[in-house]
């Protein structure tokens, strides 16, 4: 199947300061790919749609300021945690579209760990 | 709303097929029955989806009924690392129709 990246991993970092994560789908082209958030022992909460060359579409509730997505080119959408606080520690995963595959549906990021200290 | 109900918890044989009920009785003639599995810390794998009729790859079965009202993924032969939260979701297929992911079922096998 398709695969998709992410980077970093895991990532800890301090109180009020902004962390980018990026999410590229590896061979394929994605024109939309979409963040989602899980926090211990829950589901997937989908945060936003990512579609490329376009604002993204983001889900009720979530702040489209404090989570800053840019999806500049098809293999490439980047998530943003601007001032993040320790609430805002939590797995973070993105997935790609890949329209012409055989099942046009999603793959996902192996996750990003975040912690805010 | 809660369009697919799972059992929370399930457990298996190594070496046994593993049977996962889904149940969607408010699915629409246009939905797709989806099926994802989550190994721990990791992203959601695809596994297969089926309209209709039933399915299978590599990796697994799909049976749903003839009512489409429910499903079930079959694991032929489960293996340690089969172990993994199921999720089954229903979805249009096509364009940007997002996921919505439930609670779904934590499988565990057993050795």
């Amino acid at each position: 199947g398709a695969v998709v990246s992410q980077h970093p991993s895991r990532v800890i970092c301090k109180s009020g300061t902004s962390v980018k994560i990026e999410c590229r789908s590896l061979d394929f082209q994605a024109t939309t790919m979409f963040w989602y958030r899980q926090f211990p022992k829950q589901s997937l909460m989908l945060m936003a749609t990512s579609n490329e060359g376009s604002k993204a579409t983001y889900e009720q509730g979530v702040e489209k300021d404090k989570f800053l997505i840019n999806h500049a080119s098809l293999t490439l959408s980047t998530l943003t945690v601007t001032s993040a606080h320790p609430e805002d520690s939590s797995f973070y995963i993105c997935s790609a579209r890949d329209p012409a595959g055989v099942t046009d549906t999603q793959y996902f990021g192996p996750g990003t760990r975040l912690t805010v200290l | 709303d809660a369009k697919t109900t799972q059992p929370p918890s399930m457990d298996c044989a190594e070496g046994r097929a593993a049977n996962l009920p889904c149940n969607h009785s408010t699915i629409s003639g246009n939905e797709y029955v989806y099926w994802y599995r989550q190994i721990h810390s990791q992203g959601p794998q695809y596994i297969i989806h089926g309209l209709k009729n039933n399915e299978t790859n590599e990796m697994a079965s799909l049976i749903i009924t003839e009512d489409r009202k429910s499903s079930t993924l079959i694991l032929p032969h489960a293996t340690l690392r089969d172990t993994a939260v199921y999720y089954c979701i229903v979805r249009i297929n096509f364009g940007n129709e997002k996921l919505t992911f439930g609670t779904g079922t934590r499988l565990t096998i057993i050795p």
